[in-house]
């Protein structure tokens, strides 16, 4: 099925470790996403990427790193995980129609 | 910088109720606007947009108009279903701003039969 495929669904970190969130999509769309959701606070965006070789940051960059290692995949990484970065990321792709997000990762840095 | 408000909630409705979420927004140029769901456990989905001032967006059942002199974007259905219960956000979409967007708080909905 056409969308956006996020890795892992869930994840367990301890403080000062380092991940990377995997996200892939088959929608033939230039543009992806990486935002995170808290209670209370909707979807903040972390980073985006316009097109293949571009990233820029977006409200709440600091701790993350990404990748846009081609058109089809965008990963985000943690180079050493705090509690405060424990939230469901959600990765999106998207052009002038609206977004497709994938179903999410819920990370808890412990 | 832009930004949109959504009313708290959670909304608790009984079936067949009227629902209505208010969504107001602050914008410097002419963005698009959105509202998404999320079911439990799953992803955002778009529900419907508007694109310019007056414009309706609607999809099973639920209703959006786009309102320049208020700028607003308040959802509305008729007659809930349990079905319906889910968190629903509302967004603009940055003008010239490589289609990123920028989402309100969210308000769950909760259906009692």
């Amino acid at each position: 099925n056409a969308g956006v495929t996020q890795t892992p669904k869930f994840q367990v970190l301890k403080t000062g470790q380092s991940m990377t969130l995997q996200c892939a999509q088959d929608m033939n769309h230039n543009s992806m996403y990486w935002y995170r959701q808290d209670p209370g606070m909707g979807l903040r965006l972390i980073y985006y990427s316009a097109s293949e070789g571009t990233t820029d940051k977006g409200e709440v960059p600091n701790g993350y790193n990404v990748s846009r290692l081609n058109k089809r995949e965008f990963s985000l990484r943690l180079e050493s995980a705090a509690p405060s970065q424990t939230s469901v990321y959600f990765c999106a792709s998207g052009d002038n129609y609206g977004y497709t997000f994938g179903s999410g990762t819920r990370l808890t840095v412990v | 910088g832009d930004s949109v408000t959504q009313m708290e909630g959670p909304v608790t409705l009984s079936e067949e109720a009227f629902l209505t979420i208010n969504c107001t927004y602050t914008a410097t140029g002419y963005p698009s606007l959105f509202w998404y769901v999320q079911y439990p456990g799953e992803g955002l989905q778009l529900l419907l947009k508007a694109t310019k001032a007056d414009d309706k967006g609607s999809n099973k059942g639920f209703e959006a108009t786009y309102r320049k002199e208020t700028t607003s974007f308040h959802l509305e259905k008729g007659s809930v279903q349990v079905s319906d219960s889910a968190v629903y956000f509302c967004a603009l979409s940055e003008t010239g701003g490589y289609n990123k967007l920028i989402f309100g708080a969210g308000t769950r909905l909760a259906v009692h039969p």
